[in-house]
């Protein structure tokens, strides 16, 4: 079946510092791919989508580009920032149907002032 | 208010007992989700539903039943609960049009002695 596989975590940066989040994929026929970040205490938000290959998504300052043929969608971002802090998640759609997603295990970022 | 309301938002219960976990939704969306999260597998997806007559088990549905009251409500049950139940549940829901994003409630914490 489907399946996300996300760069372990946690992962800890000082403010400012590049910041890059490994994620592949696994599927059959052409996913959607989106980054959901969830901040302490809160539901996931979406961050940023991509629908078909070399789409590239972004919101925030953050980018991910869907690359098929690496079948990944690595977050990057040229700045972090404190606020960033938070666990970000990796998740797969196959856009048919129930568009059900399928999560990465997340990753938790924490960034120091 | 939030879109997506999930309640209660804490709970604590013992081995055996039949608990409620209850969404509400105002974004008119006619496809709701529950997911459980446990730490470092992200998120799965326990059960799904198109519209009130349409009830799908997801990834991880034994233990689990599921009530679509109307549109907005999507109610999640454990019939006698276990202590691997344990866990952050998390409703979403989704617009019917291909590739739309998940929206998510803030998470009831559940905890079973």
């Amino acid at each position: 079946g489907d399946s996300v596989t996300q760069m372990e975590g946690p992962v800890t940066l000082s403010e400012e510092a590049f910041l890059t989040i490994n994620c592949t994929y696994t599927a059959t026929g052409y996913p959607s791919l989106f980054w959901y970040v969830q901040y302490p205490g809160e539901g996931l938000q979406l961050l940023l989508k991509a629908t078909k290959a070399d789409d590239k998504g972004s919101n925030k300052g953050f980018e991910a580009t869907y690359r098929k043929e690496t079948t990944s969608f690595h977050l990057e971002k040229g700045s972090v920032q404190v606020s960033d802090s938070a666990v970000y998640f990796c998740a797969l759609s196959d856009g048919e149907g129930a568009q059900k997603l399928v999560f990465g295990q997340g990753t938790r970022l924490t960034i120091n002032p | 208010d939030a879109d997506v309301t999930q309640t209660p938002r804490n709970r604590i219960t013992k081995t055996g007992k039949r608990i409620m976990l209850e969404c509400s939704q105002t974004k008119g969306h006619d496809r709701m989700y529950w997911y459980r999260q446990d730490p470092g597998l992200g998120l799965r997806l326990i059960y799904y539903s198109f519209d009130v007559k349409d009830i799908n088990k997801g990834e991880i549905s034994d233990g689990y039943s599921v009530s679509r009251q109307a549109q907005a409500k999507f109610s999640l049950s454990l019939e006698s609960a276990i202590p691997n139940q344990t866990a952050l549940y998390f409703c979403a829901t989704s617009g019917g049009y291909s590739n739309q994003p998940q929206h998510f409630g803030d998470g009831t914490r559940l905890s079973i002695l």
